[in-house]
C-alpha cells in the first residue's frame, strides 16, 4: 500500500498560486493519484485525478514527474474559500485500503 | 441528481449502546465504502461492498458491522459504544467494484457522538 507524505500545513495569501507537493516512494505500477479537498464537518471533495506527467481542469492542476514518486497540485490564485484540508491520495479509486493520511492544511490569509 | 445522502447527520449515545448510520449511493453506483474520520485525522477505511458483498474490511474490531441492501443503499453498525468511537462517518460512493482511475463521491457524514 503506497503511503503518502504531505506538509502538514501552508499559508498563503490571496491571489497567489498554490504548490502542494506528495510524497509517494513506493507508488506501484497501476496507482493513480488523486487529490481530494475537505471543509470542517464535510465530506472530501474530488479536486483532481493523474497517472504520469501533467493534468489541468477546471479548478486545478497535478504535475507528475516520469518517476511518479512524487506530485504537485498547484492551485491558481487562491481564495479565501480554498482555506481547507487536502488530501494526496495513492492507489485505485475502488481499492478497499485507500489511505488519507493527515493531509495538508491550507490557510488562505486576506 | 441527488448526491449521497447519509442519516442521521448527528446523533449522540452513551458508551454501551448501539447505533446504526445509513447511507444512500448515488443513483448507478453500486458500490458504498464507509470510512470514519475522527478530529483532526484523516479518513480511516472500514468497509466497502460492491452488489451487497463485503469487498474489503479495515483495521477496525468486530463491533463494526455493514451491510448493502438489493437498492445498494447501506447501513454501518456500530455495538458497545466506546468513547473512542466519536468520530464523523463518511460513506463514500462509486460506479463500479474500482480497480481504476475515478472519483469517490462522498456525504456529507453521519456526526456520532458518544458520552
Amino acid at each position: 500500500l503506497a503511503k503518502t507524505t504531505q506538509p502538514i500545513s501552508m499559508d498563503s495569501y490571496e491571489g497567489q498560486e498554490v504548490n502542494i507537493t506528495c510524497s509517494h516512494n513506493n507508488i506501484a505500477t497501476n496507482d493513480y493519484i488523486t487529490w481530494y479537498q475537505q471543509f470542517p464537518s464535510q465530506g472530501p471533495r474530488f479536486i483532481i485525478q493523474g497517472y504520469k506527467t501533467k493534468v489541468t481542469n477546471e479548478v486545478a492542476s497535478l504535475f507528475i514527474p516520469a518517476d511518479r514518486k512524487s506530485s504537485t497540485l498547484s492551485l491558481p490564485r487562491v481564495s479565501l474559500s480554498d482555506t481547507a484540508v487536502y488530501y494526496c491520495l495513492v492507489g485505485l479509486t475502488g481499492a478497499n485500503n485507500l489511505f488519507f493520511g493527515t493531509g495538508t492544511r491550507l490557510t488562505v490569509i486576506p | 441528481d441527488a448526491g449521497v445522502t447519509q442519516s442521521p447527520t448527528h446523533l449522540i449515545k452513551t458508551r454501551g449502546q448501539q447505533v446504526t448510520l445509513r447511507c444512500s449511493p448515488i443513483s448507478g453506483h453500486k458500490s458504498v465504502s464507509w470510512y470514519q474520520q475522527v478530529l483532526g485525522q484523516g479518513p480511516q477505511f472500514i468497509f466497502q461492498y460492491y452488489e451487497k458483498e463485503e469487498r474489503g474490511r479495515g483495521n477496525f474490531p468486530d463491533r463494526f458491522s455493514a451491510r448493502q441492501f438489493p437498492n445498494y443503499s447501506s447501513e454501518l453498525n456500530v455495538n458497545a459504544l466506546l468513547l473512542g468511537d466519536s468520530a464523523l462517518y463518511l460513506c463514500a460512493s462509486l460506479k463500479g467494484t474500482g480497480g481504476y482511475g475515478g472519483e469517490l463521491f462522498f456525504g456529507e457524514g453521519s456526526r456520532l457522538t458518544v458520552l
